[in-house]
């Protein structure tokens, strides 16, 4: 079994929607990332959460908010979707600063 | 601050053929890690290296082999005798100084497709 899980793999959706993308690890790791992927931008980091209770805005947060329900446990909103949110995204997790490890991505079509 | 540039946006090599991808960084810490991630047609992030600055040796595994120059601040990949499955995206990326612990520092790829 893979050891950074995303659900949903794909999602097609309608703007002004509420989407939530969820992300689940068994590494044990305490770090988790989410990043969103655009075509020649490269990634760019949304939110990151050290632990349970420490949870930071990262580049582009604007319209995304995150829960971190348990170590494990790292979800992803969009309150009300908008076309230009459409991307690849990726969770990814990390003990401490060392090497980060993303799960297969979430490809988010808003139309 | 802190970049990475990887200034090949995309190669096209035949089969068999050697191919290396040029990463070129700049930091102020004095220590640090270096990474290698592939991304295939498949959209998946593979994690490939982590190089710590410290260690300049060259760095091999099968057909790929890295080597770091910190004096050129260069961290450059090589695949040997490429195959179609290298075709991909790979990244090379830079870790957050002491003071900016966030987030990795990417450049924005190099895409490597391999012909039969």
């Amino acid at each position: 079994d893979a050891d950074v899980t995303q659900t949903p793999r794909n999602r097609i959706t309608k703007t002004g929607k509420r989407i939530m993308l969820e992300c689940s690890q068994t590494k044990g790791h305490d770090r988790m990332y989410w990043y969103r992927q655009d075509p020649g931008l490269g990634l760019q980091l949304i939110y990151y959460s050290f632990d349970v209770k420490d949870i930071n805005k990262g580049e582009i947060s604007d319209g995304y908010s995150v829960s971190r329900q348990a170590q494990a446990k790292f979800s992803l909103s969009l309150e009300s979707a908008i076309p230009n949110q459409t991307a690849l995204y990726f969770c990814a997790t990390s003990q401490g600063p060392d090497t980060q490890y993303f799960g297969p991505g979430t490809r988010l079509t808003v139309l | 601050a802190q970049k990475v540039t990887q200034a090949q946006t995309e190669i096209s090599v035949v089969e068999k053929e050697d191919v290396t991808l040029d990463c070129v960084y700049e930091t102020r810490d004095t220590t640090y890690y270096l990474f290698w991630y592939k991304q295939p047609p498949s959209g998946e992030l593979v994690f490939l290296i982590r190089r710590n600055s410290f260690d300049e040796q060259n760095e091999i595994s099968g057909r790929y082999s890295w080597n770091f120059q910190k004096s050129t601040s260069s961290f450059n990949f090589t695949i040997t005798a490429s195959q179609v499955v290298d075709s991909a995206v790979y990244f090379c990326a830079l870790p957050p100084n002491a003071g900016n612990n966030r987030k990795l520092i990417w450049g924005l790829g190099t895409s490597l497709g391999v012909n039969p």
